[in-house]
């Protein structure tokens, strides 16, 4: 069973950079073709995809947040990573890592979730 | 303002069924059968029930059936349960433009 796990601090300053870690366990990151993606849910509202990367290091990003984001990968650690940066109090959301999201992939979905962590942007 | 329209809310009782709306356009909805439907638990992660428009997960429960006509998909649950109770949000890709886009949610709330 593939397990997601989210880590990274939960309070972040404006105009500052956040950094999340997704850790992958049950499976490697490499393996089945699968691509891997963050999503966010601002408080009370729906989802927003942010972005895929491959274990090969191929990313795709959301055109509206693609300026700021980048997302990283780990192998060795069976890790994938989001940085967002400049970010203001509308990036304060609860963020997930989860498996899937490649249109043309094994899994044209998201199957496999973290928890989730809440990200809170003040000063 | 979210991508996909769904109702806000739908209520039904137990051991009827209720159908949610997801309607979006022909960018979206309308040219892909890449419409999927997520259960979420207050405090808990989205859980995947129908991927590809109508195929159900294994370990998901066959009151949950999906569909698609034109530019709209919907998500009917059987049988209603008061475990059912929760947000259910739909996705749909959209191309290579805007890849993945998601519905506002809809509150089912089991009578």
């Amino acid at each position: 069973q593939v397990q997601l796990q989210e880590s990274g601090p939960g309070l972040v300053k404006p105009s500052q950079t956040l950094s999340l870690t997704c850790t992958v366990s049950g499976g490697s990151i490499s393996s089945g073709g699968y691509y891997w993606s963050w999503i966010r849910q601002h408080p009370g509202k729906g989802l927003e995809w942010i972005g895929y990367i491959y274990y090969s290091g191929s990313t795709y990003y959301n055109p509206s947040l693609k300026s700021r984001v980048t997302i990283s990968v780990d192998t060795s650690k069976n890790q994938f990573s989001l940085k967002l940066s400049s970010v203001t109090a509308a990036d304060t959301a609860v963020y997930y890592c989860a498996r899937g999201g490649y249109s043309y992939g094994p899994n044209p979905y998201f199957d496999y979730w973290g928890q989730g962590t809440l990200v809170t942007v003040s000063s | 303002q979210s991508a996909l329209t769904q109702p806000a809310s739908v209520s039904g009782s137990p051991g009827q069924s209720i159908t949610i709306s997801c309607t979006g356009t022909s960018s979206d909805v309308g040219s892909y059968n890449l419409v999927s439907w997520y259960q979420q638990h207050p405090g808990k992660a989205p859980k995947l029930m129908i991927y590809e428009v109508s195929k159900r997960p294994s370990g998901v429960s066959n009151r949950f059936s999906g569909s698609k006509s034109g530019n709209t998909a919907s998500l009917t649950i059987s049988g209603l349960q008061a475990e059912d109770e929760a947000d259910y949000y739909c996705c749909s890709y959209a191309g290579s433009s805007s890849n993945w886009v998601f519905g506002g949610g809809t509150k089912l709330t089991v009578l």
